[in-house]
């Protein structure tokens, strides 16, 4: 009964190589949401989406591309890893777009090593 | 632009109380979390606050003073399993009240 998953827990690449990273959501939410966070543990949005239309796409270099096929899926492919993108990517999901009082739920999390 | 202070560490015995705060400059505001994170796991939600005043939940407690951009979380008998790190994030109004910035986070140990 896995709310928010995520796929592959953990991924370690060479630089150059491309990867993907796939997000599903079993609550019925409209809103997915991209998240990075660095070593320093700081939570960043990359972006966002609801009902597979692309809303918030924060100062990410297009290296970075979001596809979301339908409303339960949002997978991200990065192209042309470099070592700064290693981090944990999370997923996470909300009821609607703007409700005040949405709570937002993260996914496990991806651990990204670039070497 | 959004700023949400919170401090970087805090440590606290088992068994008492602790306060975590949290101050935000944000454009607009509608709305105040926090989020507990043990090491390797994904956030989860903990509070939620919106209008002035405290909000219990058990052992955890969020106050919000909008006029002052303020917040803590309390954390009452401390348990070691509280060993975690703690994120305020703040949903602005208008353009953008969609999105969450989160603060650094506080990390809390809880020692014996």
């Amino acid at each position: 009964d896995t709310a928010v998953s995520q796929t592959p827990k953990y991924l370690v690449t060479q630089m150059g190589n491309d990867k993907s990273i796939k997000c599903e959501q079993n609550l019925g939410h409209d809103t997915m949401y991209w998240y990075k966070q660095d070593s320093k543990k700081f939570l960043k949005i990359m972006f966002s989406y609801n009902n597979k239309e692309l809303i918030i796409n924060e100062t990410v270099p297009n290296r970075f591309s979001p596809k979301s096929p339908d409303k339960a899926h949002l997978n991200l492919h990065i192209n042309s890893l470099e070592l700064g993108d290693s981090a944990v990517y999370f997923c996470a999901s909300s009821p609607t777009l703007a409700g005040p009082t949405d709570t937002q739920y993260f996914g496990p999390g991806t651990r990204l090593t670039v070497l | 632009g959004q700023n949400i202070d919170q401090p970087t560490e805090m440590t606290a015995t088992e068994g008492a109380i602790v306060q975590i705060n949290c101050t935000y400059q944000t454009s607009g505001f509608n709305g105040l979390f926090w989020y507990q994170q043990h090491a390797g796991e994904a956030p989860t939600f903990l509070s939620y606050n919106v209008l002035d005043g405290l909000e219990e939940k058990g052992r955890f407690s969020s106050f919000l003073s909008r006029s002052k951009g303020y917040s803590y979380l309390l954390l009452k008998e401390l348990q070691m399993k509280d060993s975690a790190s703690y994120l305020c994030a703040v949903r602005p109004s208008g353009a953008g009240s969609y999105q969450l910035t989160f603060g650094k986070g506080t990390k809390l140990s809880v020692i014996p």
